[in-house]
C-alpha cells in the first residue's frame, strides 16, 4: 500500500499561472480532503469530497477547484496562482464519508508563487 | 461552529522534563471526536489519538497521556520524560458527528522544542 501520495513535492509558479496538485490514495477511502498549512495558522480545509462525484467547500476555497471522478484521485487546481497561495498543501483521506475517522495524510506539496 | 484553540504557540523544555500541551475546543454537538497529530521537522503528519465525546477516560500510551475533560472543554496532551525526538509541532483537531461531520477543524498548533 502506497497510502496517500502527492505530486509534485515542490513547485514554483509565477503569478497568474495555473497548475494541478495531484493526490491519490489506494485504500479505497471515500473521504478525501485538501488542506493548506501556513505559519501560525495550523491546517485549514480547502475542499473535501465524500465520494466520487461529490465535492464541497471548506474554510478557504477561493482560488481553488477540485473534482472527484474516481475514488482514488482528488486533484486540486489553482486557476490563476497568487502569492497568497504560497503554502504547503496536504491531501488526506479516511474511511467512510465523515471527517471524524482517522485521517491519513500525504507527504505534502510545497508551493511558492512568485 | 466548531473551533479549536491551542493557546501555547511555542514551548521549550529540557530533556526529561514533563510537558503538557493544552487544547480547548468549542462545539454545539453532543457527539464529537477529538484528535492529536504530530508534525516532526520532516513535515509529515502523524496520527496520535482519536477520542469520542462519550469516552472521558484518560488515555496513556507509553510516555504519552491525554486528559479529556468535558466540563472544561479541554483535551490536553502530556509527554512524560520528554526526549529530543518529541520535538515537533502538535495539532489538536475536532470533528463533529452531526452538524459538522464532514469537516475536521485544526488548532493552530504548538511547537515543542526539547533541548538536550
Amino acid at each position: 500500500n502506497a497510502g496517500v501520495t502527492q505530486t509534485p513535492k515542490f513547485q514554483v509558479l509565477k503569478t497568474g499561472q495555473s497548475m494541478t496538485l495531484q493526490c491519490a490514495q489506494d485504500m479505497n477511502h471515500e473521504y478525501m480532503s485538501w488542506y493548506r498549512q501556513d505559519p501560525g495558522m495550523g491546517l485549514r480545509l480547502i475542499h473535501y469530497s465524500v465520494g466520487a462525484g461529490i465535492t464541497d467547500q471548506g474554510e478557504v476555497p477561493n482560488g481553488y477547484n477540485v473534482s472527484r471522478s474516481t475514488t482514488e484521485d482528488f486533484p486540486l487546481r489553482l486557476l490563476s496562482a497568487a502569492p497568497s497561495q504560497t503554502s504547503v498543501y496536504f491531501c488526506a483521506s479516511s474511511y467512510g464519508r465523515q471527517a471524524y475517522n482517522e485521517q491519513f495524510f500525504g507527504p505534502g506539496t510545497r508551493l511558492t508563487v512568485l | 461552529a466548531q473551533k479549536v484553540t491551542q493557546a501555547q504557540t511555542e514551548i521549550s523544555v529540557v530533556e526529561k522534563e514533563d510537558v503538557t500541551l493544552d487544547c480547548v475546543y468549542e462545539t454545539r454537538d453532543t457527539t464529537y471526536y477529538l484528535f492529536w497529530y504530530k508534525q516532526p521537522p520532516s513535515g509529515e503528519l502523524v496520527f496520535l489519538i482519536r477520542r469520542n465525546s462519550f469516552d472521558e477516560q484518560n488515555e496513556i500510551s507509553g510516555r504519552y497521556s491525554w486528559n479529556f475533560q468535558k466540563s472544561t472543554s479541554s483535551f490536553n496532551f502530556t509527554i512524560t520524560a520528554s526526549q529530543v525526538v518529541d520535538s515537533a509541532v502538535y495539532f489538536c483537531a475536532l470533528s463533529e458527528a452531526q452538524g459538522g461531520s464532514e469537516k475536521l477543524v485544526f488548532g493552530k498548533g504548538t511547537k515543542l522544542t526539547v533541548n538536550p
